[in-house]
């Protein structure tokens, strides 16, 4: 268990509507990360962070925003849902400086109507 | 060529077969490898990280090739909770650990 959680763990929402997406993590783990998954897409990653504010794009950055205000928890935005957006959004953690491997949370079943 | 390509399969096996799942990957510069497990509807969990020398773990054996940028895994005695879709995963930049996903392959184990 890598002590992260995800909220909510889903949503409806409408289109043109602002959503926000919470990643919560309790072992003060420096790297943090964002990813959506689609069928035919596998996981591409949306944004990632790399401290308290600090943060980068990933491939599919576009629509969304992150913050990271405090080591615990990490925000994704969408500013205004799309139906494109409708998708499984994971959070994951890095555990140390020298290691690559990722854990996840559980997900967030986002759907916009 | 795409980043990270697997074979999406289903790969259906009877309960104790051997299978193998195949793997390429595009950046010769990648510097670290995993095979990750998924099961329907759950987020992806480390199964193993994958070492130039190859690597075994219980019934799982991990093997990379650098020069023809492939990696497998093989399954040895297949079990039903062995069904899932298996994950190939990159490392293909050194700084802040940003991973590369393969689409998956999927496996089902049938008694």
């Amino acid at each position: 268990d890598a002590g992260i959680t995800q909220s909510p763990r889903h949503k409806v929402t409408e289109t043109g509507t602002p959503v926000t997406l919470r990643c919560h993590q309790t072992e003060n783990h420096r790297y943090m990360y964002w990813y959506r998954q689609d069928p035919g897409h596998g996981l591409r990653l949306i944004h990632y962070s790399y401290g308290v504010k600090d943060t980068d794009k990933g491939e599919v950055s576009d629509g969304y925003s992150v913050s990271r205000s405090k080591t615990e928890d990490f925000l994704l935005t969408l500013e205004s849902a799309t139906s494109s957006q409708t998708s499984v959004y994971f959070c994951a953690i890095k555990p140390g400086q020298g290691l690559h491997e990722q854990y996840f949370g559980p997900g967030t079943r986002l759907t916009v109507t | 060529r795409k980043e990270v390509e697997q074979d999406p399969g289903p790969f259906n096996v009877p309960e104790g077969a051997t299978v193998a799942f195949n793997c390429t990957y595009s950046n010769s510069a990648s510097q670290s490898f995993f095979w990750y497990r998924q099961d329907c509807r759950k987020e992806p969990k480390l199964l193993m990280s994958v070492y130039s020398s190859g690597n075994e773990d219980g019934r799982f054996t991990a093997q990379l090739n650098r020069a023809s940028q492939y990696i497998s895994l093989l399954i040895r005695d297949s079990k039903l909770s062995d069904s899932a879709t298996y994950l190939c995963v990159v490392n293909p930049r050194g700084r802040y650990s940003t991973l590369t996903f393969g689409k998956g392959t999927m496996l089902l184990v049938s008694p």
